[in-house]
Order: C-alpha cells, then sequence, then structure tokens
C-alpha cells in the first residue's frame, strides 16, 4: 500500500522560504507510471494545484505561484520536496503531497495526511 | 485557466436519499475529469477518474457520467459515511483547477 507523509516547520515568518519534504513508502517514486504533485487548500476553502514533478525531473507549475515555487524530485530517497519563497499570510493552508496517475491525466489516487502550515510573525 | 464551477454548493440529505452533484467545465477538458470525497480534516479520496471510472473499492453507489463539458456525479442511496465534501478536478489542461466543492449534510 503506497503511503506519501510531508514533513517541514509549521510555522513560517513572513517574507521566509518554507520547505516541505514529502516521502513516498510501498512504492517505487521513480515509475514511469506516476508523477507527484503538492497541492494546499486554505482553511474552509477550496484546493489549489502547486506543482508536479516527474521522476526523471521534469517539473509543472501553476503559473499562479510559478515565480516562487520550486519542486524537486530525490529519488535515492524516494522523497519529492516543494520550496515557496517570499511566504505571506495568504500563504498559509493546509499543504498535502500527492501521486498522480499518469494513465487518468495526472488524477490524484492516493494523498498525504497534510500538514497546516501557518505563516505569521 | 479552465474554470470548474459546481452545483449545488450544498445539499441536505437523509440516509438512503439519492443525490447528484454537477460540474462544469468552462471549455473542453474531454473526459478528463475526477471526483474526490473529503471528509473534515482529512485528506481527498479519489472517486472517479476518467469522468466515469470507480476507482478499486469505491462503493458502486457512486457513479460519474459526462455531457460535453457538463460532468455529474451521482450517490444513489447515502449512508452515512457519505456525507461529506465533494470535489471535481480537471487534469485536461495546465494548470489543473478545481471545483470549489459541494457539501453533503445531514438533514
Amino acid at each position: 500500500q503506497v503511503q506519501l507523509q510531508e514533513s517541514g516547520p509549521r510555522l513560517v515568518k513572513p517574507s521566509e522560504t518554507l520547505s516541505l519534504t514529502c516521502t513516498v513508502s510501498g512504492g517505487s517514486i521513480s515509475s514511469d507510471s506516476y508523477y507527484w504533485g503538492w497541492l494546499r487548500q486554505p482553511p474552509g476553502k477550496g484546493l489549489e494545484w502547486i506543482a508536479t514533478v516527474y521522476y526523471s525531473g521534469t517539473t509543472y507549475y501553476n503559473p499562479s505561484l510559478e515565480s516562487r515555487a520550486s519542486i524537486s524530485i530525490d529519488t535515492s530517497k524516494g522523497q519529492f520536496s516543494l520550496r515557496l519563497s517570499s511566504v505571506a499570510a495568504a500563504d498559509t493552508a493546509v499543504y498535502y503531497c500527492a501521486r498522480q496517475r499518469v494513465q487518468c491525466s495526472s488524477c490524484m489516487d492516493y494523498w498525504g495526511p497534510g500538514t497546516l502550515l501557518t505563516v505569521s510573525s | 485557466d479552465i474554470q470548474m464551477t459546481q452545483s449545488p454548493s450544498s445539499v441536505s440529505a437523509s440516509v438512503g436519499d439519492g443525490v447528484t452533484i454537477t460540474c462544469r467545465a468552462s471549455q473542453d477538458i474531454n473526459n478528463w475529469l475526477a471526483w474526490y470525497q473529503q471528509r473534515p480534516g482529512k485528506a481527498p479520496k479519489l472517486l472517479i477518474s476518467g469522468a466515469s471510472i470507480l476507482e478499486t473499492g469505491v462503493p458502486s453507489r457512486f457513479s460519474g457520467s459526462r455531457s460535453g463539458t457538463d460532468f455529474t456525479l451521482a450517490i444513489s442511496s447515502l449512508q452515512p459515511e457519505d456525507f461529506a465534501t465533494y470535489f471535481c478536478q480537471q487534469s485536461n489542461t495546465f494548470p489543473f483547477t478545481f471545483g470549489p466543492g459541494t457539501t453533503v449534510d445531514i438533514k
């Protein structure tokens, strides 16, 4: 059974850079059948896709965040990561990592439990 | 960006009722529409991909369909565990976008 787990700080100060890591277990992060993505959900609001990475290192970004976001993958560790620079209060959200299946054009079939990140001084 | 709208935003129903949720895309997304269920405090769970393909393990009371740019999620007989928020998501075109969600609560 594939499992994903987010890790990283829970509190970040405005203007700083947040860094989150997703550790994948129970399956290979190097499979060509999947992409790996980050999404977020502000409290009480809807879901927003942030970025996606393929095992080869190919990346895709939401244009609304592209100037501040960076996604990367470390296949040797079974992890992929997100960095978001110059954070502000509007970046406060639950951040999820997810596996995206190539077969269904990147539908998100496994999710981490999510981590609440708060931006505050 | 492709805009996804959902209706209704919320619906109250009883156990055993049938419920239908509609999602409309602002342009053609082919069949690349997924439905997710989210319970409070939990991550979303994929129910349906490709507009109508039920994920393994998802009860058959859930079904999905497409008519042009309109997509429907139907729950034939609500069970207590079905009271949750449902989101649609298009993956035809970057950036991937979600509908605002439909909350199904107990009448």
